[in-house]
């Protein structure tokens, strides 16, 4: 167990929705990143945040938007879905900017 | 372009073997070089990190070895075990922090 949590752990949604994921960082951890995986993809790197702040950006789509909060939880909304939405979306947690990252245990999300 | 190749794609080898997986990157100049262990399904596990000044770090049966002037890494298993299957993934971060690129990564089957 990292001490990283994700939820929902499944989500199972139509083309043309809204859903959001949630992730809460290991306790301390200032750093949150969101990844993309896909089916017999490697992670694609989508966003970084540090202390409510965005510091990186990687290949994320303009139909994804993502925030941390004040107490470091951070939301990936992911908007007008399409079947190529459908992956696991991981989230990494890590106490500065370009520390070790622990990996949440994932959100699989299925487009139908 | 920024990129990371990991060869081979994928290798299936005995239980007690040893075997090596090797990492080319562009990205320069890098900041940390590290490699991953993903089980089918969860999130990476780091197994090592290096800077751009370190040749070689292990972590139990895994070493990883850097050489920053041909800009190639490999991580090298030994006397592997049932539990080392998996996909092994290199990840280079930018030295200015704001990129993470990853590599497809190369799927271990270990078999008995």
């Amino acid at each position: 167990d990292s001490g990283v949590t994700q939820t929902p752990k499944h989500l199972i949604t139509a083309t043309g929705q809204r859903v959001t994921l949630r992730c809460s960082p290991r306790s301390g951890d200032l750093s949150v990143y969101w990844y993309q995986q896909s089916l017999d993809q490697g992670l694609q790197f989508l966003i970084q945040y540090y202390n409510g702040e965005e510091r990186a950006k990687g290949n994320i789509l303009e139909r994804f938007s993502a925030q941390q909060f004040p107490d470091l939880h951070s939301e990936l909304n992911l908007s007008s879905l399409e079947l190529g939405d459908s992956a696991l979306y991981f989230c990494a947690s890590s106490p500065q900017q370009g520390g070790e990252q622990y990996f949440g245990p994932g959100t699989r999300l299925t487009v139908t | 372009k920024n990129q990371v190749e990991q060869s081979p794609q994928s290798l299936i080898i005995l239980e007690g073997k040893n075997c090596t997986l090797q990492c080319n990157y562009t990205v320069s100049p890098f900041s940390n070089l590290r490699w991953y262990k993903q089980d089918t399904g969860r999130g990476p596990v780091s197994l090592t990190i290096m800077t751009f000044s370190e040749n070689t770090k292990s972590n139990g049966r895994y070493t990883a070895t850097l050489d920053a002037d041909t800009k190639q890494s490999s991580l090298h298993i030994t006397a592997s075990q049932l539990s080392d299957s998996a996909s092994y993934i290199c990840v280079v971060r930018n030295q200015a922090g704001t990129a993470l690129i990853f590599g497809k990564g190369t799927t271990l089957s270990v078999s008995s």
